[in-house]
């Protein structure tokens, strides 16, 4: 069975900086693009970076571009996003998912999302 | 970078009735790549359809996706009380806005 397990959320004051995690089982993680989703408290969705299958290659929206790092460990099927200069409205629900293969980013596994709140 | 704009905002419908949901692509979307998502409160959304009509896993087949080029729908043809929820479009990067099913 498929699962991803995220982790790492909390409470930052502006300025500071979270890293979270994600534990991914149940499939051949190496093999998946995988990412980041996130949603601030009663609005959409909004993508937030994604990185390929092996590190080589990673995307940001522009929001982010400069202050979050996305990266992944393939030998500990985990998957990474260092958060720092945090401001007030990246307060959201981060979501890790992977990518289905050849859909255009389709997110076809989502794990149950953590809190990141970022308040002085 | 492709906008994605759904429609209506809000759809207001009674259990047994059918659902018509629009994803508008501000520029032709190649292979018909767009995915529909559903999103219950307090839970990570759901993958519906990739492709555009690629039903994913464990999707009840009442749920369809259609479209091409810059125009998508997703319908649902008898809605069922654990159908109202909010639904999203998405290509890459970009997601729309959503479209919240309500009780009517």
């Amino acid at each position: 069975e498929v699962q991803l397990v995220d982790s790492g959320g909390g409470l930052v004051q502006p300025g500071g900086s979270l890293r979270l995690s994600c534990a991914a089982s149940g499939f051949t993680f190496s093999s998946y693009w995988m990412g980041w989703v996130r949603q601030a408290p009663g609005k959409g969705l909004e993508w937030v970076a994604n990185i390929k299958d092996d590190g080589s290659e990673k995307h940001y929206v522009d929001s982010v571009n400069g202050r979050f790092t996305i990266s992944r460990d393939n030998a500990k099927n985990s998957l990474y996003l260092q958060m720092n200069s945090l401001r007030v409205e990246d307060t959201a629900v981060y979501y890790c998912a992977r990518e289905a293969i050849g859909t255009a980013s389709a997110r076809d596994y989502w794990g149950q999302g953590t809190l990141v709140t970022v308040s002085s | 970078e492709i906008v994605l704009t759904q429609s209506p905002g809000t759809l207001s419908l009674s259990p047994g009735e059918r659902a018509t949901l629009s994803c508008r692509a501000s520029q032709s979307i190649r292979n018909s790549l767009l995915a529909w998502y559903q999103q219950k409160p307090g839970q990570a959304p759901r993958l519906l359809f990739y492709g555009a009509s690629s039903r994913a896993t464990g999707i009840p087949d009442r749920f369809s996706g259609s479209g091409s080029g810059t125009d998508f729908a997703l319908t649902i043809s008898r809605l069922e009380p654990e159908d109202f929820a909010v639904y999203y479009c998405q290509h890459y990067g970009a997601f729309g806005r959503g479209t919240k099913v309500e009780i009517k």
